[in-house]
């Protein structure tokens, strides 16, 4: 099984269209982190956000947002009003502790292309 | 900081041949990784260093590829014989702490065998 699934392989939207990109985990974990990266087309993987499991406040940045939910053990990120700046591949990823070291497992990603 | 410094940016190669790929960490993290990534398989973790010494290498397909780091601030992935399979970005990343802080990628290094 995933460790990280993201279940959307690419997406496509207008220029102003809201987005959501699903993120679901799978860990056993108590205490672990889950991050957001984002790869534009140049090649470079950026750090977007880091949430640890003990806060589940969702989490707003200017027209980025996420929604941490343990229940369903997703982290979803939202992005409002796009932009065609906004068109990368974006990964979800966890670390967690197993075996008495740390374990970090990144998702598929997810191919946004935001049109004009 | 100049961030992680990854050379060379782009390797080709022919099947059989020696492939060195190198990276500086950003200074004073202590944590090192070392990604492929394909189409196929997208991103891959292949091994981590804590301290310079390899904590987990389950991810290294196999006896072809190794990796070093000598000190804090350098560290290799070596292949030998490359194959045309191995052909990918290589990502190298580094962090400060632990496994709750975020990783700083370097720019890649593109491989293709031939």
């Amino acid at each position: 099984a995933q460790k990280v699934t993201q279940a959307q392989t690419e997406i496509s939207v207008v220029e102003k269209e809201d987005v959501t990109l699903d993120c679901v985990y799978e860990t056993r974990d108590t205490t672990y982190y889950l991050f957001w990266y984002k790869q534009p087309p140049s090649g470079e993987l950026v750090f977007l956000i880091r949430r640890n499991s003990f806060d589940e406040q969702n989490e707003i940045s200017g027209r980025y947002s996420w929604n941490f939910q343990k229940s369903t053990s997703s982290f979803n990120f939202t992005i409002t009003a796009s932009q065609v700046v906004d068109s990368a591949v974006y990964f979800c990823a966890l670390s967690e502790r197993r075996d008495n070291f740390n374990k970090f497992y990144f998702g598929s990603g997810t191919k946004l292309n935001v049109k004009p | 900081d100049a961030g992680v410094i990854q050379s060379p940016r782009h390797e080709v190669t022919e099947m059989g041949q020696e492939v060195t790929l190198r990276c500086k960490p950003i200074s004073g993290h202590d944590y090192l990784f070392w990604y492929r990534q394909t189409m196929m398989r997208g991103l891959e973790l292949l091994i981590y260093f804590n301290n310079n010494v390899p904590i987990d290498d389950s991810g290294m397909p196999e006896d072809r590829f190794s990796a070093k780091m000598p000190n804090a601030s350098f560290s290799t992935l070596k292949i030998q014989p490359s194959e045309p399979r191995d052909s990918a970005v290589y990502f190298c990343a580094s962090s400060s702490g632990s496994r709750e802080n975020e990783q700083f990628f370097g720019p890649g290094t593109r491989l293709t065998v031939l």
